[in-house]
């Protein structure tokens, strides 16, 4: 059974980098049948999938187009865990974002982060 | 990018009704469709994939149907653990793309 604990600040400041951890157990994120994603949900804009990262001999990563350049997705093989970084955040990347494995069947407990002030 | 539609938007139905929930692709997505089920403050659980493939340890009460744009999820008698919204989501092309939700509750 997999399980996904997430981590990161709940507050970040206008034009700062938002940066949350997914930690991983009963799998591994250097799995080659699997891919480690990134879902937020607002009341504006529902379920929005950001981005997965996954390792087919090597590593690759895919982002939607909304936020292509200012997100960045890493592993992290040494913690066995993945990452999320979204750069020059406005109070519109305010909502709850959650992890989630291969074909979203698994999900982390949420973050609420709030950009802010 | 594909866009998912469902209908209706909420629904109250009462203890052991049988409910239904529609979700439209904007294009022909094949099988690749999964039902989620939300609860407030809680994250999405996967009930469904491919349509209709019930995930391992959900009850046999929820069935999901269709193939192509046109896609249909069922409750077969409601019960008061169920409230909660439900949402589909296409995974043939990135990006994934999620339905608006049908909230359920009890008349």
């Amino acid at each position: 059974q997999v399980q996904l604990q997430q981590s990161g600040p709940g507050l970040v400041k206008p034009s700062q980098t938002l940066s949350l951890t997914c930690a991983i157990s009963g799998d591994s994120v250097s799995s080659k049948s699997a891919a480690w994603n990134w879902v937020r949900q607002s009341p504006s804009r529902g379920l929005e999938w950001l981005g997965r990262t996954y390792y087919r001999s090597k590593w690759y990563n895919d982002y939607a187009v909304s936020v292509k350049s200012r997100i960045t997705i890493n592993p992290d093989t040494s913690k066995n865990q993945f990452s999320l970084q979204l750069n020059s955040v406005t109070p519109e990347d305010t909502a709850v974002y959650y992890c989630a494995s291969s074909n979203l069947g698994y999900w982390g407990q949420g973050t609420l982060v709030t950009v802010s002030s | 990018d594909i866009q998912m539609t469902q209908s209706p938007s909420s629904l109250s139905a009462s203890v052991g009704d049988r409910v239904t929930i529609s979700c439209q692709a904007s294009q022909d997505i094949s099988k690749y469709l999964n039902w989620f089920q939300q609860k407030p403050g809680k994250a999405p659980k996967l009930l469904i994939y491919d349509a209709s493939n019930l995930d391992t340890g959900v009850p046999s009460r929820f069935s999901g149907s269709g193939s192509g744009t046109d896609f249909t999820f069922t409750i077969s008698s409601l019960q008061p653990e169920d409230i909660a919204t439900y949402y589909c989501q296409q995974y043939l092309n990135l990006p994934f793309t999620f339905g608006p939700g049908t909230k359920v509750d009890i008349k």
